[in-house]
């Protein structure tokens, strides 16, 4: 069975203070992993996605990179409007899966200005 | 604003009722799934249409059934409500090319509140 660990629950910044997500995987074969910004009562936003260990992408203050265990989401310089909860989540190869997404229980950011 | 339209936003009913929510996925999207989310869970698959046809299920109860229609639209019934069915419920929607990238993206979710 699919499994993602984020870690941590929560974290809290200061603006400008950089730090990183983790998001640990197990998944038996990797279509790609995902990551998703989430608002309070609101719909998962896309952010990335990362198909191969090594891989990286970046976007604003955000850059996400992975590994074949893990993945990081690193935030440069955060602002307050950085503030969400961060999903990580990865779809299988498997024809069974289908095309679903297995998701973490997230990372609460909050970043004080 | 991902492009998936979600029907209702918000919706309070009682035990025992039953409920249809109404997604309509992105333009050109073939595949739509539904994930539940509430407070202790996170967000769980539920399960997922490729043109009409079931492709992949996930935790759903025998209580809640969906389907895809030829326009691509789908609704999520939920039927014999009880309490602890009140959560967010979400659509998303994808291109849905195998082997290769495949983005989903999500509704603003539909708020079923069971009392």
């Amino acid at each position: 069975e699919d499994q993602v660990t984020q870690s941590p629950e929560a974290l809290r910044l200061q603006e400008g203070e950089s730090s990183s997500l983790n998001c640990s995987y197990t998944v038996s074969g990797l279509r790609g992993l995902f990551w998703y910004r989430q608002d309070p009562g609101k719909g998962p936003e896309f952010l990335f996605t990362l198909y191969s260990a090594g891989e990286e992408k970046e976007k604003e203050r955000l850059k996400a990179t992975l590994t074949k265990k893990e993945s990081f989401l690193h935030i440069t310089a955060p602002k307050p409007e950085d503030s969400a909860t961060y999903l990580c989540a990865v779809q299988a190869l498997r024809e069974t899966s289908g095309s679903r997404l297995t998701f973490g229980e997230g990372t609460q950011l909050t970043v004080n200005p | 604003d991902s492009g998936v339209t979600q029907t209702p936003k918000h919706l309070i009913t009682a035990t025992g009722q039953r409920v249809t929510l109404r997604c309509s996925p992105r333009s050109g999207d073939l595949s739509v799934y539904w994930y539940q989310q509430s407070l202790d869970q996170g967000l769980q698959f539920l399960i997922q249409y490729y043109n009409g046809e079931e492709r992949a299920k996930g935790n759903i109860l025998e209580r809640f059934s969906a389907q895809q229609f030829p326009d691509l639209h789908s609704e999520l019934n939920l039927s014999s409500l009880e309490l602890g069915d009140s959560a967010l419920y979400f659509c998303a929607s994808s291109v849905d090319r195998y082997y290769s990238g495949n983005t989903i993206y999500f509704g603003e979710g539909s708020w079923l509140t069971v009392v």
